[in-house]
C-alpha cells in the first residue's frame, strides 16, 4: 500500500513569507507526527496527533509554527513569517496509534526540504 | 530531559568489516530504544527496537543491537557490512509510560561502505 506522502518535496521561500507543508499519512493510521531535521542535527519532535485527542504541541519552537489535522487524516504544518533558521527538512510520520508514541513503529514520509532565503 | 548521543558522526568501512555504532542515552527510568535507518534516496525506516526481555535484539538485514542498562547504551552491530549498508543511522529513545512519551533522536551516524 501507499506510504506516507508529503508535499511539496522542496520549498524555497523568502524570509517573512508564510508556508504550508502537507502530510498524507498511511490509510488507517490514527497517529501522526511532525519532526524537523536541521543540518547536522537529529530529528526534533514538533507535534503529535492521536485520533481526536488534543495534539501534543510541546515541540513547536515558537508561536509561528502551527499544525492541524483535518478529518483525522491529512495534516498541514504552517510556518508564519518564516526566518532563515527555519530552513530544514520537515518530516512527517504516522503510526497505528495502538500502543502510543513511545512504542509504536513510526512510518516516515520523504520529507519537505524548506529553504528560507 | 532525555537526550541521545551518537558519538560517531561519520564512519567509513570496507566491505566485510565489522560495524559497531555507539548510542548512549540519558534517562534513569524505563526506556524503549530504537534504531532507524535512512538509505540514500529513501525514507527513514525502522531497523530494530527494544522494549523489554532479551537485551540482544535482532533486526533486519543482519543487524543487531545490545541494550546494556548499566552503561545506558544501545549500540548497533553487524558482523560483516555490505556496500548496500551505506546509509544514515539514527538511534532513538522514548520513556515507557512516562510523561515524555515522544521519540528523542540522536544526531545520526553516516556510514559509508567502500566496495
Amino acid at each position: 500500500g501507499a506510504g506516507v506522502s508529503q508535499s511539496p518535496s522542496n520549498k524555497v521561500t523568502e524570509k517573512g513569507k508564510d508556508v504550508e507543508l502537507r502530510c498524507d499519512p498511511i490509510s488507517g493510521h490514527t497517529a501522526l507526527y511532525w519532526y524537523r531535521q536541521s543540518l547536522g542535527q537529529g530529528l526534533e519532535f514538533l507535534i503529535y496527533f492521536q485520533g481526536n485527542s488534543a495534539p501534543d504541541k510541546s515541540g513547536l519552537p515558537s508561536d509561528r509554527f502551527s499544525a492541524e489535522r483535518t478529518g483525522g487524516s491529512v495534516s498541514t504544518l504552517t510556518i508564519q513569517r518564516t526566518q532563515q533558521e527555519d530552513s530544514a527538512v520537515y518530516l512527517c510520520a504516522s503510526s497505528w496509534g495502538l500502543a502510543g508514541p513511545s512504542t509504536d513503529t513510526q512510518y516516515f514520509g520523504p520529507g519537505t526540504r524548506l529553504t528560507v532565503l | 530531559a532525555q537526550s541521545v548521543s551518537q558519538h560517531n558522526h561519520h564512519v567509513i568501512l570496507s566491505e566485510a568489516a565489522s560495524l559497531e555504532l555507539g548510542c548512549n542515552y540519558s534517562y534513569g527510568g524505563t526506556v524503549n530504544l530504537f534504531w532507524y535507518v535512512q538509505y540514500p534516496g529513501q525514507h527513514l525506516q525502522l531497523l530494530l527496537k527494544y522494549f523489554s526481555g532479551d537485551p540482544l535484539v535482532k533486526g533486519i538485514k543482519g543487524f543487531e543491537a545490545e541494550f546494556i542498562k548499566s552503561k545506558f547504551s544501545f549500540n548497533l552491530r553487524k558482523p560483516s557490512v555490505q556496500w548496500s549498508d551505506t546509509a544514515e543511522y539514527f538511534c532513538a529513545v522514548s520513556s515507557y509510560g512516562g510523561a515524555t512519551n515522544k521519540l528523542i533522536f540522536g544526531t545520526g551516524t553516516l556510514l559509508a561502505v567502500q566496495p
